[in-house]
């Protein structure tokens, strides 16, 4: 699986959009970006996935780059309850486990 | 909702028991994980499962054992519990089996602590 690189921490305030960035230069064609997030105490939670189009659901949307080596997760209207660890994971279809790095701790501020 | 739960939330055990954690899913889910989440670490993948009775060694297999009997439950042995067992595990599960690109849910995690 990809590595991917993610800042350590970034601040929101509440009602704004949020922004989270995430490098996967060395992805390959056949993998898919993951998004999960996952408040303290609870097990992570499943956000949004992608291959090469943007996606949008009804809790965010994923932008992933041409060439596919970035993408942003953006929470369009950011609430105190997105405070939490936001995790970025590419993985090869069939690969079966997803490899977790320290992801972004992300506080959105009153 | 998808639906995987773990049996327990908080669990104390001593060294040298044999430690079972249960996980059910409600989804009828083909692939069932299990994870420890260590500080500094992330989470790191112990076994698998695409199907029953079938298992696959993840990153960190040793001192582990699985099974799976039947299509919604996967339950993680550990042998012999020792102190550095000490953790908090997660299962997860996902359809679709062995190629699928669909995500995997997870249940809100076990925190074990080996005495």
């Amino acid at each position: 699986d990809a590595k991917t690189t993610q800042p350590t921490s970034m601040d929101c305030a509440e009602g704004r959009a949020a922004n989270l960035p995430c490098n996967h230069s060395t992805i390959s064609g056949n993998e898919y970006v993951y998004w999960y997030r996952q408040i303290h105490s609870q097990g992570p939670q499943y956000i949004i996935h992608g291959l090469k189009n943007n996606e949008t659901n009804e809790m965010a949307s994923l932008i992933i780059t041409e060439d596919r080596k970035s993408s942003t997760l953006i929470l369009p209207h950011a609430t105190l309850r997105d405070t939490a660890v936001y995790y970025c994971i590419v993985r090869v279809v069939g690969a079966g486990k997803s490899t977790f790095g320290d992801g972004t701790t992300l506080t959105v501020k009153p | 909702d998808v639906k995987v739960t773990q049996s327990s939330r908080y669990l104390v055990k001593r060294t040298g028991e044999k430690v079972f954690l249960e996980c059910v899913q409600d989804m009828d889910h083909e692939n069932m994980f299990w994870y420890r989440q260590d500080p500094g670490l992330g989470l790191r993948l112990i076994y698998f499962s695409y199907d029953v009775k079938m298992k696959e060694k993840g990153d960190i297999p040793e001192g582990y054992s699985v099974s799976r009997e039947k299509k919604e439950r996967f339950s993680l042995i550990l042998e012999s519990a020792s102190t550095n067992q000490t953790s908090m595990y997660l299962c997860a599960s996902s359809p679709g089996g062995r190629d699928s690109n669909q995500p995997q849910h997870f249940g809100d995690g076990t925190r074990l602590s080996i005495l």
